[in-house]
């Protein structure tokens, strides 16, 4: 599809264990953006990837959240023992360019990541 | 300290009436891009219209306008003609330069019901 695409769209896990959630973003977008939305909250920027690195990780919330952009375009966010705390719909958004202009960010359909 | 606020946590409209959702910032930035989204009750986030901190005139797309107040630090959106489509949560998000890159920050949300 020509859209930002998000796997799985749910995930439930026990608390403690290891999640990987995957973004495929828009063909030729070289800035990727994951988020997290807590139920009728707005979202809240985790980490912004501008090619393949990390432009800024500053909103992960511990050491137990890592993600990747290895090649530029696939971007995964991993969580490592995870806990209730972490349930949110995690999102991920792709724009043509980082910056301030009006390069309009799309987002995807959103991982629902349920910790019991 | 909040970076945007949105101060209506619901607001209801009349069906083909105008509705103005507020939005302030914070940022000691001169550049900064302003942008509001929709989400549906389906979770998917819409772009719906962007405002440079340079822009001279006010932002339209269609029934949006973005009553760009710098001053004031406001960026508030005026939908015209409400649609009963119109109803769900809009957010108020900027974009602005950090520490590697740009980060964008979304206000809490507004929840817009529209009445037949």
């Amino acid at each position: 599809g020509a859209g930002v695409s998000q796997t799985p769209s749910n995930k439930v896990t026990e608390k403690g264990k290891y999640v990987e959630l995957r973004c495929d973003p828009i063909s030729g977008h070289t800035a990727l953006y994951w988020y997290r939305q807590s139920l009728g909250q707005g979202p809240e920027f985790l980490i912004y990837f501008q090619g393949t690195g990390a432009a800024d990780d500053s909103g992960l919330p511990n050491d137990r959240f890592f993600a990747v952009r290895p090649e530029g375009s696939v971007s995964t966010l991993k969580i490592q023992r995870t806990e209730r705390g972490d349930s949110a719909v995690y999102l991920c958004a792709s724009s043509l360019k980082g910056g301030i202009g009006a390069s309009e960010a799309f987002f995807g359909q959103g991982t629902r990541l349920t910790v019991v | 300290a909040q970076k945007i606020t949105q101060t209506q946590p619901g607001m209801f409209v009349q069906e083909k009436e105008a509705v103005t959702l507020d939005c302030t910032y914070d940022t000691s930035d001169p550049s900064y891009g302003l942008f509001w989204y929709k989400q549906p009750s389906s979770g998917e986030m819409i772009f719906l219209i962007y405002q440079g901190s340079y822009d001279q005139q006010n932002a339209t797309e269609g029934r949006y306008s973005l009553n760009f107040q710098k001053a004031r630090k406001s960026a508030n959106l005026v939908i015209s003609a409400s649609q009963l489509g119109d109803s769900a949560m809009y957010f108020c998000a900027m974009r602005e330069r950090n520490t590697g890159g740009f980060k964008t920050i979304f206000g809490a949300g507004t929840r817009l019901f529209v009445k037949a």
